[in-house]
């Protein structure tokens, strides 16, 4: 079974559209992470949510709209998407209830979006 | 904001090396990770240190929390084909709200 899933596992659409990336992890844990993966392969955080409440929000645009319908679900909407929003997108979550849980975290195995 | 530095970007070694990386910081960490990542799939967990000297090891992998809470390192030996990837270190920094950081990443090649 895995752990986290994300889908769709690629991403192709023209600059403007909107777009959702899912992510469902199966592990029970409380707290779930959007990352978004440059050219570079840099790591960098957009969005954590703990028991469905946003707890991390760096500055990310605001086309960008994570939404958690519950603890084990969450979603990345993009609206109006521009060339520079290609990367990779990497869900993940932990359990911050376990000692060092909040270090551990599961990786999906990413959404390569490509905006043409 | 806090920032790790891996380097070199990439490193090549012969089949049945040893290989050794560092992350270091320019502030205090309280913890060291370091992940893994195959072409085409998501970061792995590879070892997690808490403690400010600590060694971990897992199979052919050994890490360490330096005294100073600035650095860590990660040594494999006996290097495979299957060692190839993307290594990760990642650390959370002093307080209540601080959040996971990764470096940059190493992308490590072996030649059979």
């Amino acid at each position: 079974d895995t752990a986290v899933s994300q889908t769709p596992k690629y991403l192709v659409t023209q600059m403007g559209n909107d777009k959702s990336i899912k992510c469902e992890q199966n592990l029970g844990h409380d707290t779930m992470y959007w990352y978004k993966q440059d050219s570079k392969k840099f790591l960098k955080i957009m969005f954590s949510y703990n028991n469905k409440e946003l707890i991390i929000n760096e500055t990310v645009p605001n086309r960008f709209s994570p939404k958690s319908p519950d603890k084990a679900h969450l979603n990345l909407h993009i609206n109006s998407l521009e060339l520079g929003d290609s990367a990779v997108y990497f869900c993940a979550s932990s359990n911050p209830g376990l000692a060092g849980g909040w270090d551990i975290q599961y990786f999906g195995a990413g959404t390569r979006l490509s905006v043409l | 904001g806090q920032q790790l530095n891996q380097s070199p970007q990439s490193m090549f070694i012969q089949e049945g090396e040893d290989v050794s990386m560092n992350c270091t910081s320019s502030s205090i960490f309280n913890t060291w990770l370091w992940y893994k990542q195959d072409p085409g799939e998501g970061p792995v967990l590879l070892i997690a240190l808490y403690k400010a000297g600590e060694l971990t090891s897992n199979g052919r992998l050994t890490a360490q929390f330096g005294i100073t809470r600035k650095d860590s390192f990660l040594n494999i030996s006996a290097s495979i084909p299957s060692d190839v990837g993307i290594y990760f270190c990642a650390g959370r920094g002093v307080g209540a709200n601080s959040k996971l950081t990764f470096g940059k990443g190493i992308t490590l090649s072996v030649r059979p």
